[in-house]
């Protein structure tokens, strides 16, 4: 299973942009990037994924590197309610489980 | 639409007795996950159901825990002899499984379970 790398922790101004990094230099060509989030005491939310090309949905954007060995979560205006810990996963196969690491905590400030 | 339920959200029992743990999926939804969160810590996997049949069921930390799903719909997780490390959120999600094999998880809130 392709492992990824995300830094412990971010801050973000309020109304900025936060850009979350992910590293996934296991890849493999047929495993998507997923990401999540979960607010406190709340189950994870799906954000978004994609396999190779970027992805644009009302929530977020997802850049994949050309060589898909890392991914960068785009959240344009980022508010307080943004504030979670995000999950970078790559999935594993057909109908297969996802593997949650540590994630990014991202603390948005006023 | 509903999304995930999960119930009760919060259950308190005495060690030593059995819990059971309900999960009422997306209504369509093949695919059925439970995952555990213990307090401060990631979602651990614990089983997988396509269908009303578990393929993977790697993540069952003993045979204390079973689970099973019936109609392709409920699914039930069920702990017997609690002991107090068993304190968690149980999580349970779905997703459609179609022809497609990238289709998201959608997680319920989960159920808060605490051992005394």
């Amino acid at each position: 299973d392709a492992k990824t790398t995300q830094p412990p922790s971010m801050d973000c101004a309020e109304g900025r942009a936060a850009n979350l990094p992910c590293n996934h230099s296991t890849i493999s060509g047929n495993e998507y990037v997923y990401w999540y989030r979960q607010i406190h005491s709340q189950g994870p939310q799906y954000i978004i994924h994609g396999l190779k090309n970027n992805e644009t949905n009302e929530m977020a954007s997802l850049i994949i590197t050309e060589d898909r060995k890392s991914s960068t979560l785009i959240l344009p205006h980022a508010t307080l309610r943004d504030t979670a810990v995000y999950y970078c996963i790559v999935r594993v196969g057909w109908g297969g489980k996802l593997i949650f690491g540590q994630g990014t905590e991202l603390s948005v400030k006023p | 639409g509903a999304g995930v339920s999960q119930s009760p959200s919060n259950k308190v029992t005495e060690k030593g007795k059995d819990v059971e743990l309900r999960c009422d999926p997306i209504s369509g939804h093949t695919a059925l996950y439970w995952y555990r969160q213990r307090l401060g810590q990631g979602l651990e996997f614990l089983i997988y159901f396509q269908g009303n049949s578990a393929p993977d069921k790697s993540g069952l930390p003993s045979d204390r825990f079973s689970a099973e799903r019936t109609g392709e719909s409920v699914s039930t997780l069920t702990i017997q002899r609690t002991q107090q490390e068993d304190s968690a959120v149980y999580l349970c999600a779905s997703s459609p499984m179609g022809r497609t094999d990238n289709s998201p998880l959608h997680f319920g809130n989960g159920t808060r379970l605490t051992v005394t």
